[in-house]
């Protein structure tokens, strides 16, 4: 089984650029996706798209396309999930899960607030 | 995109009760990819059922998922206080790829 492990909390404001990670141990093959999920405050999840490390092609669900970008790092066999300039809007839950969602991240809060 | 409508909204329902929770596609969906998740406050969802039938290892057998093309069933029978939680239906379509999750439904033990 594959363990992910998300980066810390955060606490931003708008307009601000912000990085968090996923890094990914365990039964790791050589291509596999990396899922990223939303979840605003009490709402349900939202599949933002996925990523695979091994040759860094992405889908974007198209409602979150220009707004994130999704990154890899192979040295953590992980990947980023980037915003250039935060809205309050974008403060929520940030999970990473497995490519058949058998596993996921605990979660990466993201605050932004003036 | 395909839309997956979870009812009901919330489920009310005593220790040993049976509950069954419904996920309509707004299009025929691939059974293969249907899949139900289930999470408590704080914690990230865990999967429960893959294929629309198939059971995650170490998933209690009161868990039953069922159905096909639009209408899929997550049933869990003689309910538990630790089955308290929300439960989402989610689907992949790999053309485009997208996958989509129900808005899902609140399981309450009274």
């Amino acid at each position: 089984d594959v363990q992910l492990v998300q980066s810390g909390a955060e606490v931003k404001k708008p307009g601000e650029s912000l990085r968090i990670s996923c890094e990914a141990s365990g039964h790791i093959y050589s291509n596999y996706w990396i899922n990223w999920v939303r979840q605003l405050p009490g709402k349900g999840l939202e599949w933002m798209g996925r990523i695979n490390p091994g040759n860094s092609y992405t889908d974007y669900n198209p409602s979150f396309e220009g707004h994130v970008i999704f990154a890899t790092d192979t040295s953590i066999n992980g990947a980023y999930l980037q915003w250039s300039s935060l809205k309050a809007s974008d403060t929520a839950v940030y999970y990473c899960a497995s490519q058949s969602f058998g596993s996921w991240g605990q979660g990466t809060l993201v605050t932004v607030s003036s | 995109e395909i839309v997956l409508t979870q009812s009901p909204g919330t489920l009310s329902l005593s220790p040993g009760d049976r509950a069954t929770l419904s996920c309509r596609a707004s299009q025929t969906v691939d059974s293969s990819f249907l899949a139900w998740f289930q999470q408590k406050p704080g914690q990230p969802p865990r999967m429960l059922i893959y294929g629309a039938t198939g059971k995650v290892t170490g998933i209690p057998d009161r868990f039953r998922g069922s159905g096909s093309g639009t209408d899929f069933t997550l049933t869990i029978t003689r309910l538990e206080p630790e089955d308290s939680a929300v439960y989402y239906c989610q689907q992949f379509r790999s053309s485009p790829p997208e996958y989509t999750f129900g808005q899902g439904t609140k399981v309450e033990i009274k």
